[in-house]
């Protein structure tokens, strides 16, 4: 199955500062790579995400981008804010024989983004 | 106008009881999971369905047996409950199984 590793596992910016968070996955038959925002005692939401024909993809304050051969994709987020903070979650996509990808989820960073 | 809403909200139980959770999604999507998050934020799949269908059953006690009457529907019962289901289960849905998933509130159970 995949095994999928996130770090840091804690980040803590002052607003305005850029954020990185990494997400190294081990199946190569992964196609599908998004990442995931949780605020507290809320369901997680889809950020950004990114198939594997496209090396980056930029939404406003995020991208993501994509090392297939490395196998890691990460989450880059430019001028933070307070309302940032929250807990981010990678979730690769895992090859099922059916040739769909079932998510398998990082164990999560949590952002803390300081005034 | 919530696109994918669960029932209820927090649960608070004793040990040996059954419960269920109810979800449902408004979306038009054809496919809905069922997650685990335990206390550490690890979130992990437990069940998914696509057209009614069961695609996804990972290693999950027998005790847990999702159902779905319908596609809007996906509902999960639990029998003889254990301390160690105490978590929050959250029910999301997508379009197809490759898409993203919308995830619903999360229900709080709390086994004691």
């Amino acid at each position: 199955g995949e095994n999928v590793e996130q770090h840091p596992s804690t980040l803590s910016v002052q607003e305005g500062d850029s954020a990185v968070i990494k997400c190294t996955y081990s199946d190569s038959a992964s196609n599908y790579f998004p990442w995931y925002k949780q605020e507290l005692g809320k369901g997680p939401q889809l950020i950004i995400d990114i198939r594997s024909n496209v090396g980056e993809k930029k939404d406003q304050r995020i991208a993501v981008t994509l090392n297939k051969t490395a196998k890691h994709f990460s989450l880059h987020i430019t001028e933070t804010q307070p309302e940032d903070s929250a807990v981010y979650f990678c979730a690769p996509g895992e090859g099922m024989n059916t040739g769909f990808q079932k998510l398998v989820f990082g164990t999560g960073t949590r952002l803390l983004v300081s005034p | 106008d919530t696109a994918v809403s669960q029932t209820p909200k927090y649960l608070v139980t004793q040990m040996g009881n059954d419960k269920s959770i109810k979800c449902e999604q408004n979306l038009g999507h054809d496919t809905m999971y069922w997650y685990k998050q335990d206390s550490k934020k690890f979130l992990k799949i437990m069940f998914s369905y696509n057209n009614k269908e069961l695609i996804i059953n990972e290693t999950v006690p027998n005790r847990f047996s999702p159902k779905s009457p319908d596609k809007a529907h996906l509902n999960l019962h639990i029998n003889s409950l254990e301390l160690g289901d105490s978590a929050v289960y959250f029910c999301a849905s997508s379009r197809d199984l490759s898409y993203e998933q919308y995830f619903g509130p999360g229900t709080r159970l709390t086994v004691t």
